[in-house]
């Protein structure tokens, strides 16, 4: 079992949909971070976050330490969106941090 | 302010050579983290190094190596290339352990 698991792996919305994001971690951390890659490899840091929630614009992150699972949102979602998702976890045990664990990543399609 | 500069942008090498790549992170930042992304494995991390020194280790070979300078710039090294080391190699650099991590464009390593 993956330390980071994503959900869904693969999704598929029409413009203006509201989406949601999945991600489920079962490490001790620090902070999670979500990720955007798009196609041809850049990947840009949309959240950092270790309590909350924050929001970015049409893009919102959660996250609930109890249940270990974060979320990220996109509300009025745009063909621009289309990406891969991605999050990260900074794993603290004992107060001691290591590096961060990915995710599998979630493909985001949308369609106008 | 400039980003993280990675180069080469892309390469492609013979099996049994061996390569080094470059990372370049935004000024004042002294912490970087290498990461190797594949489409079976996903990222995963390789070398984390703050102020020259490495602090943490990924699950790799002694083949993959890597070093800071004292400006902040850092080199990975892989020897003895094999055709499971093409991948797409990211560097992140933040100012601390847990801050936003900001990332290159990779560079795409091809092993022939």
């Amino acid at each position: 079992k993956n330390e980071v698991e994503q959900s869904p792996q693969n999704l598929t919305a029409q413009e203006g949909e509201f989406i949601t994001i999945n991600c489920s971690y079962s490490v001790g951390i620090s902070a999670l971070h979500w990720l955007q890659q798009h196609p041809g490899g850049g990947i840009v840091s949309l959240f950092m976050l270790s309590s909350g929630k924050k929001k970015h614009g049409r893009l919102i992150a959660t996250i609930n330490i109890q249940e270990k699972h974060s979320s990220l949102h996109i509300t009025a979602s745009h063909p621009r969106d289309s990406a891969v998702y991605i999050c990260a976890v900074r794993w603290d045990y004992g107060g001691s941090q290591g590096n961060l664990i990915f995710g599998k990543g979630t493909k985001l399609s949308v369609k106008p | 302010k400039a980003g993280v500069t990675q180069t080469p942008r892309y390469l492609i090498k013979t099996r049994g050579q061996q390569v080094t790549l470059s990372c370049s992170p935004i000024s004042g930042h002294r912490s970087v983290s290498w990461y190797q992304q594949t489409p079976g494995q996903g990222l995963q991390f390789l070398f984390e190094y703050f102020s020259e020194t490495q602090r943490n280790k990924g699950n790799f070979p002694g083949r993959f190596s890597g070093r800071q300078f004292s400006n902040s710039r850092s080199e990975m090294n892989v020897s003895t290339l094999e055709l499971g080391d093409s991948a797409l190699y990211l560097c992140a650099s933040s100012f601390g352990r847990n801050t936003e991590a900001f990332f290159g464009q990779g560079t795409r390593l091809t092993v022939v």
